[in-house]
């Protein structure tokens, strides 16, 4: 069984600031992988980063990036020189032997 | 190259009645996901299929829930004699046949389902 953790309900960041959203997971797969979803006001699911549990590197995409600390089996996602079209909510997911999802953060980027 | 396409986007029913949800994968995958989202939480996963098997339906409620994959044509979710609980956004999703793990899933728009 798999379950995932994300424990800020809301967050909110200034215009071109840095903010990190937090994941935490549960998972007895050996090999997994991780990923982040953005969910925008259309309900269109975006993926936004995706991350091997086997590698040590952390995954960036431009103004994306995570900590991913195996141990601690966390997942956090950082947005950097936030955008006002980063808006959204941010789901983190892990998969196994199907993907699941944490119940998600809602993003307010303010002007 | 079309991404994962539902229909209808919106589906209004009135308690008791049936709904039908479709879903066409993205060209050249073979495997299809649905999830359902009620209101303000995440996605819960219901049922996992390939053409013409169910793989895996651990998420998909006993009774009324139903799903297909069939040789030809789009993956329905069928729902019969709907209830207000049912009412959410079903998501479809798609992944290539050549693995799930490490293969991100592609997202369909969804279908909101309102039972009035």
């Amino acid at each position: 069984a798999q379950t995932v953790t994300q424990s800020q309900p809301e967050m909110s960041v200034q215009e071109a600031e840095t903010v990190t959203l937090s994941c935490t997971y549960d998972t007895s797969e050996s090999d997994y992988y991780l990923f982040w979803y953005k969910q925008p006001p259309s309900r269109q699911m975006i993926l936004v980063i995706r991350q091997e549990a086997y590698k040590q590197q952390n995954a960036t995409e431009n103004r994306f990036s995570v900590n991913f600390q195996k141990a601690a089996k966390s997942f956090s996602l950082k947005i950097s020189d936030s955008q006002l079209g980063d808006a959204a909510m941010y789901f983190c997911a892990a998969s196994g032997s199907r993907l699941t999802f944490g119940e998600g953060t809602q993003l307010t980027v303010n002007p | 190259n079309a991404g994962v396409m539902q229909n209808p986007r919106h589906l209004v029913r009135r308690r008791g009645q049936e709904a039908r949800l479709r879903c066409s994968p993205m060209k050249g995958h073979s495997h299809v996901y649905w999830y359902r989202q009620l209101p303000e939480e995440g996605l819960k996963f219901m049922v996992y299929l390939q053409k013409e098997n169910i793989i895996d339906e651990s998420g998909m409620p006993k009774e009324r829930f139903s799903a297909e994959f069939p040789k030809e044509g789009p993956s329905i979710l069928r729902i019969q004699q709907v209830v207000r609980g049912d009412s959410a956004a079903y998501f479809c999703a798609s992944s290539p046949a050549r693995g799930r793990n490490n293969s991100p899933l592609h997202f369909g728009n969804g279908t909101r389902l309102t039972v009035t």
